[in-house]
Parts: structure tokens; sequence; C-alpha cells
């Protein structure tokens, strides 16, 4: 069965600190697809990332980068120099390739992360 | 601008009560999902539609029902049958099975 981990439940840093998030995953197939989003007091989901199995390189975007490593499952987000506004709830999913063409992801429980200025 | 909206953001009903939840896209996506969030909890699938005239039982679907007659809308009926049915209800769409899914801004239910 597949599975998602963010052990972190609750992550507190003082502006501009680097922080970063981790996550874990669990799966048997070969052909998978990891993903973040946030998710702001507003409630929406807010899409950030979207890497397939095949493609281990590291992403960086702005001051958003990705860390994905198949020998470990995981695939860690760090926020360099955090600011008030990354304030959120972070959350990693993994979906399966195959079922009838219908992505299903399974999400994990979420890392609140609180930026104080 | 394209996206997906949900109506109404609160709803409040009275326990024994079905209540339809709405959920219109103009993204032309073929996918559309149903998530429920419980607080302090990560998303769990209600259920999906990859096409329209058909759906898919998701990891909860006790007490939910579907229907997906246009490809634009894809609402959600909670039934008198769902036994803890207060929680925040997010509705997404995708391109296809091997991309991202977009959310709306969600529907929070209240049953007393």
């Amino acid at each position: 069965a597949q599975k998602v981990t963010q052990a972190q439940t609750e992550i507190s840093v003082v502006e501009k600190e680097d922080v970063t998030l981790d996550c874990v995953y669990e799966t048997r197939d070969t052909t998978y697809y990891l993903f973040w989003y946030k998710q702001p007091p507003s409630g929406e989901l807010v899409f950030l990332i979207r890497r397939n199995s095949f493609d281990e390189q590291n992403e960086i975007s702005g001051r958003y980068s990705w860390n994905f490593q198949k020998s470990t499952s995981s695939f860690n987000f760090t926020i360099t120099a955090s600011q008030v506004v990354d304030s959120a709830v972070y959350f990693c999913a993994l979906s399966e390739a195959g079922i009838q063409g219908a992505q299903k992801l399974v999400f994990g429980q979420g890392t609140r992360l609180t930026i104080n200025p | 601008d394209g996206g997906i909206t949900q109506s109404p953001k609160y709803l409040f009903r009275k326990e024994g009560q079905n209540v339809t939840l709405s959920c219109e896209q103009n993204l032309n996506h073929d996918a559309m999902y149903w998530y429920r969030q419980d607080p302090g909890q990560g998303l769990r699938l209600i259920y999906y539609s990859q096409i329209v005239n058909d759906f898919q039982k998701g990891d909860i679907a006790e007490g939910y029902s579907v229907s997906r007659e246009k490809k634009e809308s894809f609402p959600l009926t909670v039934t008198s049958a769902q036994k803890n049915p207060t929680a925040f209800y997010l509705c997404a769409s995708s391109i296809t099975m091997t991309y991202e899914q977009y959310f709306g801004p969600g529907t929070r239910l209240t049953v007393t």
C-alpha cells in the first residue's frame, strides 16, 4: 500500500531562516509521481511541484528547492530565507500511475509551518 | 480566469438532511475529485471521475453520492447516512492521470 509520512507535525522558525520539510514515501510502483502542495489559512490547496519517479534531479524555484532521493524514498522541500507569507500547512503527496487514467493522490498528514517576524 | 469554483464557502445543515455541494471548473479538465479534510488531518478521497457519466469510489465513499453529467460540473451530495459529515470539503480537477490536481477554495460544512 502507498503511504506518505511527514514526521514533522509543526515547525516554527524566525523569518529569514532556512527550513526543510521532510517527506518519506512508500510505494511498490516503479512509476509514480510526487507532489508538494501549500495550504494557506484560506484553505485552498496551491500546487507547488510535481516530480516523476524517473527524474531525480533536484529542482529550484526562487526560494524553494526540492531534493528527491529514491535511495531513501524521500522528497524533501526547503525554503531558503523564509518569509512570513510562507506560513501555511504543507502537504506532500504520492500518486499511482495505473488506475484507469485517474490519478489517485495519497497525502501525508501535513506540516504546519509558522514563520515568526 | 480559469479555475475551480465551489459554493457556498460555508454551509450549515441540521442532522438528517441531505446537502449538495457544488463544484464547477472551466479548465477543460477531464478528471475531477472530491476530498474531505478534518482538522489537523490530511486529505481523504471521497469520489473521483475520469470522464463524463463515469465515477469511482475513493477511500471514504460511504454516505456520499456524486454525479458527472457535464464535464464542467461534479456535485457532491452528503446524505443523512454519513455519520460525521462536519468537515472541510475540497474539489479538484486535473488534465489526466499524470498531471497535478488543481483545487477549489473549499466548502466548510457544519451539521448540528
